[in-house]
Protein backbone atom coordinates (compact mmCIF):
# COMPACT_ATOMS: atom_id res chain seq x y z
CA UNK A 1 0.00 0.00 0.00
CA UNK A 2 0.94 3.10 -0.52
CA UNK A 3 3.42 5.18 2.54
CA UNK A 4 2.93 8.00 4.20
CA UNK A 5 2.53 11.17 2.19
CA UNK A 6 3.45 14.74 3.12
CA UNK A 7 2.37 17.93 1.58
CA UNK A 8 3.72 20.51 0.56
CA UNK A 9 7.28 18.96 -0.18
CA UNK A 10 8.55 22.76 -0.14
CA UNK A 11 7.27 25.80 1.18
CA UNK A 12 8.69 28.87 1.30
CA UNK A 13 6.68 32.19 3.69
CA UNK A 14 8.02 35.72 5.07
CA UNK A 15 8.37 35.95 8.64
CA UNK A 16 5.13 36.22 10.85
CA UNK A 17 2.67 34.04 7.94
CA UNK A 18 1.01 30.95 9.48
CA UNK A 19 1.65 27.97 7.85
CA UNK A 20 0.02 24.65 7.39
CA UNK A 21 1.89 21.13 7.00
CA UNK A 22 -0.37 18.28 6.32
CA UNK A 23 0.33 14.47 6.71
CA UNK A 24 -1.19 11.45 5.33
CA UNK A 25 0.08 8.35 7.53
CA UNK A 26 -0.19 4.42 6.42
CA UNK A 27 -3.78 3.70 6.86
CA UNK A 28 -4.51 1.32 9.81
CA UNK A 29 -1.48 2.80 11.72
CA UNK A 30 -3.07 4.08 15.12
CA UNK A 31 0.91 6.36 15.86
CA UNK A 32 1.36 9.38 14.53
CA UNK A 33 4.36 11.34 15.03
CA UNK A 34 5.71 15.16 13.76
CA UNK A 35 9.69 15.69 14.24
CA UNK A 36 11.56 18.38 13.32
CA UNK A 37 15.15 18.14 11.70
CA UNK A 38 17.72 20.79 11.01
CA UNK A 39 20.05 20.77 8.67
CA UNK A 40 22.95 18.20 9.67
CA UNK A 41 20.79 17.68 13.47
CA UNK A 42 19.02 14.85 14.57
CA UNK A 43 15.88 14.91 14.72
CA UNK A 44 13.35 16.84 17.48
CA UNK A 45 10.31 15.22 18.75
CA UNK A 46 7.33 17.82 18.31
CA UNK A 47 4.56 15.43 19.20
CA UNK A 48 2.75 12.29 19.21
CA UNK A 49 -0.75 11.19 18.42
CA UNK A 50 -1.85 7.76 19.49
CA UNK A 51 -5.49 6.42 18.54
CA UNK A 52 -8.26 8.46 20.41
CA UNK A 53 -5.68 9.13 23.11
CA UNK A 54 -5.04 12.91 24.64
CA UNK A 55 -1.54 13.99 22.26
CA UNK A 56 1.63 14.47 23.86
CA UNK A 57 2.63 17.59 22.99
CA UNK A 58 5.79 17.49 25.51
CA UNK A 59 8.24 18.69 22.30
CA UNK A 60 6.30 21.98 20.94
CA UNK A 61 8.63 24.75 21.15
CA UNK A 62 6.29 27.33 21.52
CA UNK A 63 2.61 27.88 21.62
CA UNK A 64 3.05 29.09 17.88
CA UNK A 65 3.00 25.49 17.40
CA UNK A 66 -0.39 23.23 17.28
CA UNK A 67 -1.22 19.76 15.49
CA UNK A 68 -4.30 17.77 14.78
CA UNK A 69 -5.53 14.69 14.00
CA UNK A 70 -8.61 14.52 12.51
CA UNK A 71 -10.50 11.07 12.63
CA UNK A 72 -7.51 9.20 13.71
CA UNK A 73 -5.56 9.77 10.51
CA UNK A 74 -4.59 13.30 8.58
CA UNK A 75 -2.67 14.98 10.72
CA UNK A 76 -2.08 19.02 9.89
CA UNK A 77 0.98 20.81 11.95
CA UNK A 78 -0.03 24.39 11.90
CA UNK A 79 2.73 27.26 12.91
CA UNK A 80 1.57 30.64 13.82
CA UNK A 81 3.64 33.89 13.63
CA UNK A 82 5.83 32.08 11.21
CA UNK A 83 10.35 32.91 12.41
CA UNK A 84 12.84 32.44 11.13
CA UNK A 85 14.21 29.59 13.56
CA UNK A 86 11.26 27.50 12.57
CA UNK A 87 12.98 27.06 9.08
CA UNK A 88 13.54 23.23 8.68
CA UNK A 89 12.06 19.60 7.71
CA UNK A 90 9.23 18.75 9.10
CA UNK A 91 9.07 14.94 9.16
CA UNK A 92 5.77 13.01 9.77
CA UNK A 93 6.02 9.11 10.23
CA UNK A 94 3.38 6.65 11.74
CA UNK A 95 3.27 3.20 13.64
CA UNK A 96 1.31 0.66 14.31
CA UNK A 97 0.00 0.96 17.98
CA UNK A 98 2.74 3.63 18.97
CA UNK A 99 6.02 3.88 20.92
CA UNK A 100 8.89 0.84 20.19
CA UNK A 101 7.03 -0.19 16.70
CA UNK A 102 9.24 1.06 13.87
CA UNK A 103 7.92 4.07 12.05
CA UNK A 104 7.52 5.00 8.61
CA UNK A 105 8.15 8.06 7.99
CA UNK A 106 7.12 10.68 4.90
CA UNK A 107 9.37 12.16 2.55
CA UNK A 108 8.89 15.91 4.85
CA UNK A 109 7.97 19.47 4.08
CA UNK A 110 11.10 21.62 3.46
CA UNK A 111 9.75 25.05 5.18
CA UNK A 112 12.09 28.00 4.80
CA UNK A 113 10.90 31.31 6.46
CA UNK A 114 12.57 34.41 5.14
CA UNK B 1 17.09 16.97 25.20
CA UNK B 2 18.89 14.43 22.66
CA UNK B 3 19.31 11.15 24.78
CA UNK B 4 21.25 8.66 21.94
CA UNK B 5 24.42 10.35 21.08
CA UNK B 6 26.41 8.23 17.84
CA UNK B 7 29.92 8.19 18.31
CA UNK B 8 31.93 8.74 15.93
CA UNK B 9 29.86 11.58 14.16
CA UNK B 10 31.37 10.86 10.82
CA UNK B 11 33.05 7.78 9.05
CA UNK B 12 34.85 7.87 5.82
CA UNK B 13 35.65 4.19 4.83
CA UNK B 14 36.39 2.23 1.50
CA UNK B 15 34.15 0.07 0.11
CA UNK B 16 34.29 -3.29 1.37
CA UNK B 17 35.13 -2.47 4.53
CA UNK B 18 33.19 -2.87 7.77
CA UNK B 19 32.05 0.24 9.37
CA UNK B 20 31.24 0.25 12.95
CA UNK B 21 29.16 2.77 14.75
CA UNK B 22 27.92 3.69 18.37
CA UNK B 23 25.18 5.18 19.90
CA UNK B 24 24.72 5.89 24.43
CA UNK B 25 21.81 6.73 25.81
CA UNK B 26 21.21 8.22 29.23
CA UNK B 27 18.52 6.44 31.30
CA UNK B 28 16.47 3.36 31.03
CA UNK B 29 14.98 1.97 27.83
CA UNK B 30 12.54 -0.71 26.38
CA UNK B 31 14.21 -1.18 22.92
CA UNK B 32 16.72 1.02 21.26
CA UNK B 33 16.07 1.60 16.80
CA UNK B 34 18.72 2.09 14.38
CA UNK B 35 17.67 4.39 11.30
CA UNK B 36 18.77 5.13 7.79
CA UNK B 37 18.86 8.26 5.65
CA UNK B 38 19.60 9.36 2.57
CA UNK B 39 18.65 11.57 0.01
CA UNK B 40 17.53 9.02 -1.80
CA UNK B 41 15.21 7.34 0.32
CA UNK B 42 14.87 9.42 3.17
CA UNK B 43 14.09 7.99 6.62
CA UNK B 44 13.86 4.44 7.20
CA UNK B 45 14.00 1.98 9.72
CA UNK B 46 16.61 -0.43 9.82
CA UNK B 47 16.32 -2.71 13.12
CA UNK B 48 14.90 -2.91 16.95
CA UNK B 49 16.39 -4.55 19.58
CA UNK B 50 14.46 -4.75 22.61
CA UNK B 51 15.87 -4.54 26.08
CA UNK B 52 16.30 -7.62 26.88
CA UNK B 53 18.18 -8.54 23.78
CA UNK B 54 21.92 -8.44 23.30
CA UNK B 55 22.54 -8.84 19.70
CA UNK B 56 20.41 -9.23 16.80
CA UNK B 57 21.19 -9.51 12.80
CA UNK B 58 19.74 -8.53 9.71
CA UNK B 59 21.65 -8.98 6.51
CA UNK B 60 24.85 -7.20 6.61
CA UNK B 61 23.67 -5.15 10.04
CA UNK B 62 24.59 -6.52 13.47
CA UNK B 63 23.23 -4.15 16.30
CA UNK B 64 24.65 -5.01 19.96
CA UNK B 65 22.84 -3.98 22.85
CA UNK B 66 24.53 -3.65 26.38
CA UNK B 67 21.93 -2.31 28.53
CA UNK B 68 25.16 -2.12 31.87
CA UNK B 69 26.72 0.55 29.80
CA UNK B 70 23.96 1.99 28.06
CA UNK B 71 25.41 1.94 24.69
CA UNK B 72 24.41 0.00 21.28
CA UNK B 73 26.65 -0.35 18.46
CA UNK B 74 25.87 -1.10 14.69
CA UNK B 75 28.22 -2.94 12.47
CA UNK B 76 27.87 -3.01 8.64
CA UNK B 77 29.43 -5.20 7.10
CA UNK B 78 31.09 -5.60 3.39
CA UNK B 79 30.37 -1.59 3.13
CA UNK B 80 28.81 -0.69 -0.30
CA UNK B 81 28.43 2.52 -1.91
CA UNK B 82 24.71 2.92 -1.42
CA UNK B 83 25.12 1.91 2.50
CA UNK B 84 26.65 6.11 2.17
CA UNK B 85 23.98 7.59 4.66
CA UNK B 86 23.27 8.73 7.88
CA UNK B 87 23.02 6.68 11.28
CA UNK B 88 20.24 7.50 13.83
CA UNK B 89 20.04 5.81 16.94
CA UNK B 90 16.44 6.08 19.01
CA UNK B 91 15.57 4.98 22.42
CA UNK B 92 12.37 4.27 23.42
CA UNK B 93 11.87 5.27 26.95
CA UNK B 94 9.35 7.17 29.35
CA UNK B 95 6.66 7.77 26.48
CA UNK B 96 8.84 9.52 24.15
CA UNK B 97 11.04 8.28 21.04
CA UNK B 98 14.62 10.02 21.88
CA UNK B 99 16.80 10.73 18.38
CA UNK B 100 20.85 10.94 18.33
CA UNK B 101 22.38 13.53 15.90
CA UNK B 102 23.32 10.93 13.75
CA UNK B 103 26.92 9.12 12.24
CA UNK B 104 27.46 10.65 8.76
CA UNK B 105 29.08 7.56 6.81
CA UNK B 106 30.73 7.73 3.52
CA UNK B 107 31.71 4.60 1.73
CA UNK B 108 34.49 5.74 -0.42
CA UNK B 109 34.55 3.61 -4.03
Amino acid sequence: GAGVSQSPSNKVTEKGKDVELRCDPISGHTALYWYRQSLGQGLEFLIYFQGNSAPDKSGLPSDRFSAERTGGSVSTLTIQRTQQEDSAVYLCASSFWGLGNEQFFGPGTRLTVL
Amino acid sequence: SQQGEEDPQALSIQEGENATMNCSYKTSINNLQWYRQNSGRGLVHLILIRSNEREKHSGRLRVTLDTSKKSSSLLITASRAADTASYFCATDSNYQLIWGAGTKLIIKP
